[in-house]
């Protein structure tokens, strides 16, 4: 069973800071895996998403990575501002297409 | 904006109402998903449909009811609900389907109270 873990659950930056969020997958057979940003209350946003066959993707001061083998993603956020602060949520497609959700790193970025 | 809707975005009952949520994609997708994310646990899936069939359902109590009558509206008919369903409930549309679903573009939930 496809089991995501997201750590830290929660992180508290100066703006300004590079920062990144850890995502960890048990089973390495996946299609691909994404990660969504959401705000309070509200529905999730594509952020990056990364092929089964690539290592990396980067979108502006957000870059992603992919180990396969090992289960392991990362999201880099460069230069923080406060309004990066929303949850993150890493996400693993199976060959089914369905997308199993880790519980989401929730950030917040000070002034 | 993402092209996924959600009415309504808030809605209070209690547990002997029947209400309806209503999801409506305008990004010409094949496919449409129904989440529920509870406080402090990971989105869950409650159903799918591909082309209008219903392809999965994740152990969902038969309170919850979807309803899919063309392939862009997305229905999730709710009766004698309990207090733990109180949740943020998200739909999903993407294109394709089994391993070659494309991305899934979120609409902006709707935050159910049971009471």
């Amino acid at each position: 069973k496809q089991e995501v873990t997201q750590i830290p659950a929660a992180l508290s930056v100066p703006e300004g800071e590079n920062l990144v969020l850890n995502c960890s997958f048990t089973d390495s057979a996946i299609y691909n895996l994404q990660w969504f940003r959401q705000d309070p209350g509200k529905g999730l946003t594509s952020l990056l998403l990364i092929q089964s066959s690539q290592r990396e993707q980067t979108s502006g001061r957000l870059n992603a990575s992919l180990d396969k083998s090992s289960g392991r993603s990362t999201l880099y956020i460069a230069a923080s501002q406060p309004g990066d602060s929303a949850t993150y949520l890493c996400a693993v497609k199976r060959n089914t297409g369905k997308l199993i959700f880790g519980q989401g790193t929730t950030l917040q970025v000070k002034p | 904006e993402t092209g996924v809707t959600q009415t309504p975005r808030h809605l209070v009952m209690g547990m002997t109402n029947k209400k309806s949520l209503k999801c409506e994609q305008h990004l010409g997708h094949n496919a449409m998903y129904w989440y529920k994310q509870s406080a402090k646990k990971p989105l869950e899936l409650m159903f799918v449909y591909s082309l209008e069939e219903r392809v999965e359902n994740n152990s969902v109590p038969s309170r919850f009811s979807p309803e899919c009558p063309n392939s862009s509206h997305l229905f999730l008919h709710l009766h004698t609900l309990q207090p733990e369903d109180s949740a943020l409930y998200l739909c999903a549309s993407s294109q394709g389907v089994g391993g070659e679903v494309g991305e899934q573009f979120f609409g902006p939930g709707t935050r159910l109270t049971v009471l």
